[in-house]
Protein backbone atom coordinates (compact mmCIF):
# COMPACT_ATOMS: atom_id res chain seq x y z
CA UNK A 1 0.00 0.00 0.00
CA UNK A 2 0.86 3.87 -0.08
CA UNK A 3 3.47 5.02 2.33
CA UNK A 4 3.71 8.37 3.80
CA UNK A 5 3.84 10.71 1.06
CA UNK A 6 5.87 14.41 1.48
CA UNK A 7 6.08 16.99 -0.36
CA UNK A 8 8.18 18.74 -2.61
CA UNK A 9 10.93 16.32 -2.21
CA UNK A 10 13.03 19.82 -2.11
CA UNK A 11 12.60 22.96 -1.55
CA UNK A 12 14.98 26.07 -1.83
CA UNK A 13 14.45 29.46 -0.73
CA UNK A 14 15.58 32.73 -0.10
CA UNK A 15 16.31 33.37 3.63
CA UNK A 16 13.76 35.56 5.05
CA UNK A 17 10.95 33.50 3.45
CA UNK A 18 8.29 31.47 4.06
CA UNK A 19 7.65 27.92 3.15
CA UNK A 20 5.33 25.16 3.67
CA UNK A 21 5.66 21.67 3.80
CA UNK A 22 3.00 19.28 3.36
CA UNK A 23 2.94 15.97 4.56
CA UNK A 24 0.41 12.56 3.53
CA UNK A 25 0.00 9.57 6.24
CA UNK A 26 -0.68 6.26 5.59
CA UNK A 27 -4.69 6.09 5.14
CA UNK A 28 -6.05 5.19 8.92
CA UNK A 29 -3.21 6.05 11.09
CA UNK A 30 -4.11 8.34 13.31
CA UNK A 31 -1.05 9.74 15.24
CA UNK A 32 1.53 12.06 13.06
CA UNK A 33 4.92 13.42 14.32
CA UNK A 34 7.61 15.86 12.62
CA UNK A 35 11.48 15.44 12.27
CA UNK A 36 13.99 17.92 11.45
CA UNK A 37 17.22 16.32 10.39
CA UNK A 38 20.01 18.47 9.70
CA UNK A 39 23.29 17.31 7.59
CA UNK A 40 24.60 14.09 9.36
CA UNK A 41 22.84 14.14 12.28
CA UNK A 42 20.02 12.19 13.89
CA UNK A 43 16.34 12.99 13.92
CA UNK A 44 15.56 15.93 15.96
CA UNK A 45 11.56 15.14 17.21
CA UNK A 46 9.53 18.56 16.41
CA UNK A 47 5.71 17.92 16.80
CA UNK A 48 3.17 15.01 17.11
CA UNK A 49 -0.64 14.96 16.61
CA UNK A 50 -2.72 12.02 17.68
CA UNK A 51 -6.31 12.05 17.03
CA UNK A 52 -8.55 15.51 17.75
CA UNK A 53 -5.97 15.80 20.71
CA UNK A 54 -4.43 18.90 21.63
CA UNK A 55 -0.63 18.34 19.40
CA UNK A 56 2.70 18.12 21.54
CA UNK A 57 4.62 21.35 20.06
CA UNK A 58 7.49 20.56 22.83
CA UNK A 59 9.77 19.89 20.12
CA UNK A 60 9.52 23.20 17.83
CA UNK A 61 12.87 25.41 18.01
CA UNK A 62 10.85 28.53 17.81
CA UNK A 63 7.74 30.56 17.06
CA UNK A 64 8.84 30.67 13.61
CA UNK A 65 7.50 26.86 13.49
CA UNK A 66 4.13 26.11 13.56
CA UNK A 67 2.04 23.14 12.12
CA UNK A 68 -1.91 21.94 11.66
CA UNK A 69 -3.09 18.82 10.77
CA UNK A 70 -6.66 19.39 8.82
CA UNK A 71 -9.59 16.57 8.86
CA UNK A 72 -6.88 14.19 10.74
CA UNK A 73 -5.27 13.42 7.56
CA UNK A 74 -3.01 15.68 5.93
CA UNK A 75 -0.64 17.90 7.51
CA UNK A 76 1.56 21.17 6.97
CA UNK A 77 4.77 21.96 8.63
CA UNK A 78 5.04 26.01 8.16
CA UNK A 79 8.42 27.85 8.97
CA UNK A 80 7.99 31.83 8.71
CA UNK A 81 10.53 34.40 7.91
CA UNK A 82 13.17 31.45 7.05
CA UNK A 83 17.05 31.97 8.67
CA UNK A 84 19.83 29.40 7.22
CA UNK A 85 20.23 27.45 10.16
CA UNK A 86 16.95 25.87 9.24
CA UNK A 87 18.48 24.52 6.76
CA UNK A 88 17.85 20.41 7.12
CA UNK A 89 15.65 17.73 5.46
CA UNK A 90 11.88 17.62 7.30
CA UNK A 91 10.98 14.30 7.91
CA UNK A 92 6.95 13.30 8.56
CA UNK A 93 6.14 9.96 10.25
CA UNK A 94 3.12 7.99 11.25
CA UNK A 95 1.82 5.39 13.43
CA UNK A 96 -1.65 3.53 13.89
CA UNK A 97 -2.08 4.95 16.90
CA UNK A 98 0.06 7.54 19.43
CA UNK A 99 0.71 5.10 22.08
CA UNK A 100 3.98 3.82 22.99
CA UNK A 101 5.14 0.60 21.22
CA UNK A 102 3.90 1.27 17.86
CA UNK A 103 6.32 1.46 14.73
CA UNK A 104 6.62 4.52 13.13
CA UNK A 105 6.55 5.39 9.72
CA UNK A 106 8.56 7.87 7.75
CA UNK A 107 8.39 9.25 4.37
CA UNK A 108 11.43 10.26 2.54
CA UNK A 109 11.76 14.24 3.74
CA UNK A 110 11.45 17.23 2.44
CA UNK A 111 14.95 18.58 1.69
CA UNK A 112 15.16 22.63 2.76
CA UNK A 113 17.86 25.05 1.43
CA UNK A 114 18.08 28.18 2.51
CA UNK A 115 20.20 31.06 0.61
CA UNK B 1 14.65 14.46 29.26
CA UNK B 2 15.69 10.89 27.25
CA UNK B 3 19.01 10.41 25.85
CA UNK B 4 20.27 7.94 23.36
CA UNK B 5 23.65 7.75 22.86
CA UNK B 6 24.89 5.14 19.61
CA UNK B 7 28.41 3.74 19.33
CA UNK B 8 30.36 3.56 16.86
CA UNK B 9 29.70 6.17 14.48
CA UNK B 10 31.00 4.33 11.43
CA UNK B 11 31.87 0.72 11.25
CA UNK B 12 33.39 -0.70 8.35
CA UNK B 13 33.11 -4.34 8.13
CA UNK B 14 33.89 -7.18 5.27
CA UNK B 15 31.49 -9.09 3.53
CA UNK B 16 30.11 -11.97 5.25
CA UNK B 17 31.35 -10.45 8.67
CA UNK B 18 29.06 -9.39 11.76
CA UNK B 19 28.11 -6.11 12.62
CA UNK B 20 27.37 -5.13 15.70
CA UNK B 21 26.13 -1.07 17.03
CA UNK B 22 25.34 -0.48 20.81
CA UNK B 23 22.90 2.14 22.49
CA UNK B 24 22.62 3.53 26.06
CA UNK B 25 19.33 4.84 26.75
CA UNK B 26 19.09 7.45 30.19
CA UNK B 27 15.61 7.16 31.29
CA UNK B 28 14.04 3.59 32.69
CA UNK B 29 10.73 4.21 31.71
CA UNK B 30 11.42 4.08 28.24
CA UNK B 31 9.74 0.89 26.88
CA UNK B 32 10.06 0.61 23.21
CA UNK B 33 13.22 0.45 20.90
CA UNK B 34 13.11 0.67 17.31
CA UNK B 35 16.12 0.61 14.92
CA UNK B 36 16.01 2.14 11.40
CA UNK B 37 18.15 2.02 7.90
CA UNK B 38 18.65 5.22 6.02
CA UNK B 39 19.80 4.82 2.76
CA UNK B 40 20.93 7.96 0.81
CA UNK B 41 18.36 10.79 -0.02
CA UNK B 42 15.80 8.41 1.08
CA UNK B 43 14.13 8.51 4.97
CA UNK B 44 14.31 6.21 7.53
CA UNK B 45 13.16 2.46 7.38
CA UNK B 46 12.20 0.54 10.29
CA UNK B 47 14.26 -2.53 10.37
CA UNK B 48 13.31 -4.39 13.60
CA UNK B 49 12.06 -3.16 17.16
CA UNK B 50 11.51 -4.44 20.55
CA UNK B 51 9.73 -3.78 23.54
CA UNK B 52 10.83 -3.96 27.18
CA UNK B 53 9.33 -7.44 28.16
CA UNK B 54 11.39 -9.07 25.94
CA UNK B 55 15.42 -9.42 25.80
CA UNK B 56 16.09 -10.43 22.42
CA UNK B 57 14.15 -10.42 18.79
CA UNK B 58 15.52 -11.98 15.28
CA UNK B 59 14.52 -11.21 12.37
CA UNK B 60 16.63 -13.59 9.58
CA UNK B 61 19.89 -11.72 10.14
CA UNK B 62 19.10 -9.22 11.66
CA UNK B 63 19.28 -9.89 16.25
CA UNK B 64 18.40 -6.73 18.53
CA UNK B 65 19.18 -7.26 22.26
CA UNK B 66 17.82 -5.37 25.41
CA UNK B 67 19.39 -5.43 28.75
CA UNK B 68 17.15 -2.70 30.81
CA UNK B 69 18.98 -3.25 33.80
CA UNK B 70 22.10 -1.44 32.09
CA UNK B 71 20.03 0.32 29.59
CA UNK B 72 21.50 -0.78 26.56
CA UNK B 73 20.40 -2.39 23.22
CA UNK B 74 22.22 -3.51 20.36
CA UNK B 75 21.80 -4.45 17.06
CA UNK B 76 23.78 -7.38 15.28
CA UNK B 77 24.12 -7.82 11.35
CA UNK B 78 25.09 -11.45 10.58
CA UNK B 79 26.17 -12.57 7.30
CA UNK B 80 26.91 -8.52 6.04
CA UNK B 81 26.55 -7.89 2.33
CA UNK B 82 26.48 -4.57 0.12
CA UNK B 83 23.19 -4.14 0.56
CA UNK B 84 23.78 -3.81 4.50
CA UNK B 85 25.76 -0.62 3.56
CA UNK B 86 23.57 2.43 4.91
CA UNK B 87 23.11 4.74 7.93
CA UNK B 88 21.26 3.06 10.98
CA UNK B 89 19.73 5.37 13.58
CA UNK B 90 18.90 3.76 17.38
CA UNK B 91 15.68 5.06 19.30
CA UNK B 92 13.52 5.15 22.64
CA UNK B 93 10.19 5.84 23.07
CA UNK B 94 10.14 8.34 25.79
CA UNK B 95 6.47 9.25 25.39
CA UNK B 96 2.76 8.54 23.91
CA UNK B 97 5.12 7.34 20.90
CA UNK B 98 7.82 10.52 20.43
CA UNK B 99 11.09 8.62 19.37
CA UNK B 100 14.51 10.41 20.51
CA UNK B 101 17.51 9.36 18.48
CA UNK B 102 20.44 8.17 18.38
CA UNK B 103 23.32 10.20 16.10
CA UNK B 104 23.83 7.25 13.74
CA UNK B 105 26.17 4.36 12.64
CA UNK B 106 27.51 4.58 9.34
CA UNK B 107 28.06 1.10 8.28
CA UNK B 108 30.06 0.33 5.12
CA UNK B 109 30.04 -3.32 4.47
CA UNK B 110 33.29 -4.13 1.83
CA UNK B 111 33.14 -7.14 -0.74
Amino acid sequence: GAGVSQSPSNKVTEKGKDVELRCDPISGHTALYWYRQSLGQGLEFLIYFQGNSAPDKSGLPSDRFSAERTGGSVSTLTIQRTQQEDSAVYLCASSTTGKNNQPQHFGDGTRLSIL
Amino acid sequence: GENVEQHPSTLSVQEGDSAVIKCTYSDSASNYFPWYKQELGKGPQLIIDIRSNVGEKKDQRIAVTLNKTAKHFSLHITETQPEDSAVYFCAASITRGKLQFGAGTQVVVTP
